[in-house]
């Protein structure tokens, strides 16, 4: 059973601060790592899928970046908004066979 | 287009019952993966189906199998229900690039 940590649990921002949380995976055998933000009552939503060593990738004012050798991902959000609001998982499928394992998430609550 | 679509969205059962939920991919999607969310164990893989083929399996009991058609709809059938199968069941198309909504299952 693969180890998939996420860090912290839970956060509460004010509206306007930059924020970031992490995901540490087994840094062996690595295939890909995605990210997913998962508002209440709604369904996941993909945000990234990383596969390179030092990828950094960027959607809006959400990025993150992935250091396989480490085993880490960070999530990094810039100017927290209240629709920022959610769980944000993610996901390590190892290489060999694409089941993956999800982290408990880090819940986000922005705060106007 | 039109997203994943589950059915139904809630659903009790009894325990000892059977239960089959399905899900329809985006049109022109193969592939299907299915997924347990529970508070205890959080978000866990069940399987993946791609052209009619279990391709992966996560590590749940036989009760709970799946298939899919030719049209790439899957179902997924879970027998002999436990108190400890009360979950969302989502359904993703391509590896979790879309999900569906969900289906809530309760077992009373």
């Amino acid at each position: 059973i693969l180890n998939v940590e996420q860090s912290p649990q839970s956060l509460h921002v004010q509206e306007g601060d930059s924020t970031n949380f992490t995901c540490s995976f087994p840094s062996s055998n690595f295939y890909a790592l995605h990210w997913y933000r998962w508002e209440t009552a709604k369904s996941p939503e993909a945000l990234f899928v990383m596969t390179l060593n030092g990828d950094e990738k960027k959607k809006g004012r959400i990025s993150a970046t992935l250091n396989t050798k480490e085993g880490y991902s960070y999530l990094y959000i810039k100017g927290s908004q209240p629709e920022d609001s959610a769980t944000y998982l993610c996901a390590y499928p190892s290489g060999g066979s694409y089941i993956p394992t999800f982290g408990r998430g880090t819940s986000l609550i922005v705060h106007p | 287009k039109a997203g994943v679509t589950q059915t139904p969205r809630y659903l009790i059962k009894t325990r000892g019952q059977q239960v089959t939920l399905s899900c329809s991919p985006i049109s022109g999607h193969r592939s299907v993966s299915w997924y347990q969310q529970t508070p205890g164990q959080g978000l866990q893989f069940l399987f993946e189906y791609f052209s009619e083929t279990q391709r992966n399996k996560g590590n749940f009991p036989g009760r709970f199998s799946g298939r899919q058609f030719s049209n790439s709809r899957s179902e997924m059938n879970v027998s002999t229900l436990e108190l400890g199968d009360s979950a969302l069941y989502l359904c993703a198309s391509i590896r979790g690039d879309t999900f569906g909504s969900g289906t809530r299952l309760t077992v009373v």
